[in-house]
């Protein structure tokens, strides 16, 4: 299983943009890369995916590497409801190369500063 | 659109009793994956299922844990006889294709005492 890597924890304050990064250096080509998060006591929320193209949606973008070896998520200002852990998944593009479940890696836990 | 619902949200058990979780997914999905949250830790996957066929249990074991998705009705994790180490959040996932993205619901916290 394509494994992703994540920094623990990250600061940043209320109002300013938040860059999170991810390894994935043994991504496939046919691997689409997924963010989710996950607020205290809920369950994992959708916010972004893409396969080799930057993203935008209205929650978040995301800027995938020219080699897709790493991708940042990019939260244009950060509030206090963006606390979170953030999780990036790698996710097979179709039914015959690879597993069609997510693997979880440990996330990176985000502190917003008021 | 209603979202993935689950039931109970919370759950507590004596040690030996059974637990039974509830997961009705998304209108119109037919995939169903569950996974298990231990405390500080991320989602293991446990168990995926597409209505009345279980794809890939490799993530459960093999003893006390069963999942089921009935044609008709919620899809079912089941453990029987818990023990103290079942003590978790147990999420459920839906998806309208195998390879497409996942909605997740707000889980069961499950407490073995």
């Amino acid at each position: 299983d394509a494994k992703t890597t994540q920094p623990n924890s990250m600061e940043s304050n209320e109002e300013e943009p938040v860059h999170l990064p991810c390894n994935h250096s043994t991504i496939s080509g046919t691997d689409y890369i997924h963010w989710y998060r996950q607020l205290p006591s809920q369950g994992p929320e959708y916010v972004i995916h893409g396969l080799t193209s930057n993203v935008n949606n209205r929650m978040a973008s995301l800027a995938i590497a020219e080699d897709r070896k790493s991708s940042t998520l990019i939260l244009h200002r950060a509030t206090l409801r963006d606390a979170a852990v953030y999780y990036c998944i790698l996710r097979p593009r179709s039914t015959t190369s690879g597993t069609y479940k997510y693997i979880f890696g440990t996330g990176t836990r985000l502190k917003v500063l008021a | 659109n209603a979202g993935v619902m689950q039931n109970p949200r919370h759950l507590v058990r004596r040690r030996g009793q059974e637990a039974r979780l509830r997961c009705s997914p998304v209108k119109g999905h037919s995939h169903v994956y569950w996974y298990r949250q231990l405390p500080e830790e991320g989602l293991k996957f446990m168990v995926y299922l597409q209505k009345e066929n279980i794809i890939d249990e490799s993530g459960m074991p093999k003893e006390r844990f069963s999942a089921e998705f009935p044609k008709e009705g919620p899809s079912i994790l089941r453990i029987q006889q818990v023990v103290r180490g079942d003590s978790a959040a147990y999420f459920c996932a839906s998806s309208p294709g195998r390879t497409e993205t996942q909605y997740f619901g707000p889980g069961t916290r499950l407490l073995v005492l």
